[in-house]
């Protein structure tokens, strides 16, 4: 059972424009809410991460928003870059346990 | 380098043979967590430790798998009798015991079975 679901499975945009990646999730005892990018080869690196009690968190070109009512929350990676290409994943964690529970991840290239 | 960092960074060997990871969390982490991924897939979730307790561990791992955290600090997931299904990329991460404590995971152990 999937409780987070991410969309696009992948993604490609021009340089300059503006990424956007989307998760749902199921369960409201979740807590926090991280994105990580990963790169072919590497562990995931944590980008950015928001909880519940606000709406929107911005750092650098990254920004989560966060709608609790329908219990979604989305990336945006502003002006993205060729060096922004790798693998994006959503998950949340619930604030009874530590363990993260993973989106399916999306793949983003960013055209040159 | 005051990241993760886990040892081997591959390890290529024969079914049948066992095999043992390490991973180093970032010092003043107390939570250390072990997952596995595989390609095109997000990382599942294997086991956590809280200092040298074990909290967690997977219903989906099987008793080949063990971890130890013996002294609180650094921490070893052993494979035995490996299977070709075990061929996966081995991820460590560690974090601290807030609510915002994010994990921070280290570049992983890819582990070939032939």
């Amino acid at each position: 059972q999937q409780q987070v679901k991410q969309s696009p499975q992948s993604l490609i945009v021009q340089k300059g424009g503006i990424s956007i990646i989307n998760c749902a999730y199921e369960n409201t005892a979740f807590d926090y809410f991280p994105w990580y990018q990963q790169f072919p080869g590497k562990g995931p690196a944590l980008l950015i991460a928001i909880r519940p009690d606000v709406s929107e968190k911005k750092e650098g070109r990254f920004t989560i928003s966060f709608n609790k009512s329908a219990k979604q929350f989305s990336l945006h990676i502003m002006d993205s870059q060729p060096g922004d290409s790798a693998t994006y994943f959503c998950a949340a964690r619930p604030s009874d346990n530590r363990k993260l529970i993973w989106g399916l991840g999306t793949s983003l290239a960013v055209n040159p | 380098d005051t990241g993760v960092s886990q040892n081997p960074r591959h390890k290529i060997t024969k079914r049948g043979q066992n095999v043992t990871f390490r991973c180093d969390p970032i010092s003043e982490h107390n939570r250390l967590y072990w997952y596995r991924q595989t390609l095109g897939q997000g990382p599942e979730f294997l086991t956590y430790f809280q200092n040298e307790a074990q909290l967690e561990k997977s219903r989906l791992l099987s008793d080949r798998f063990s971890a130890e955290r013996p002294k609180g600090s650094f921490s070893t997931l052993e494979i035995q009798r490996t299977e070709q299904g075990d061929s996966a990329m081995y991820l460590c991460a560690s974090s601290l015991a807030t609510l915002t404590g994010g994990q921070f995971f280290g570049p992983g152990t890819r582990l070939t079975v032939l």
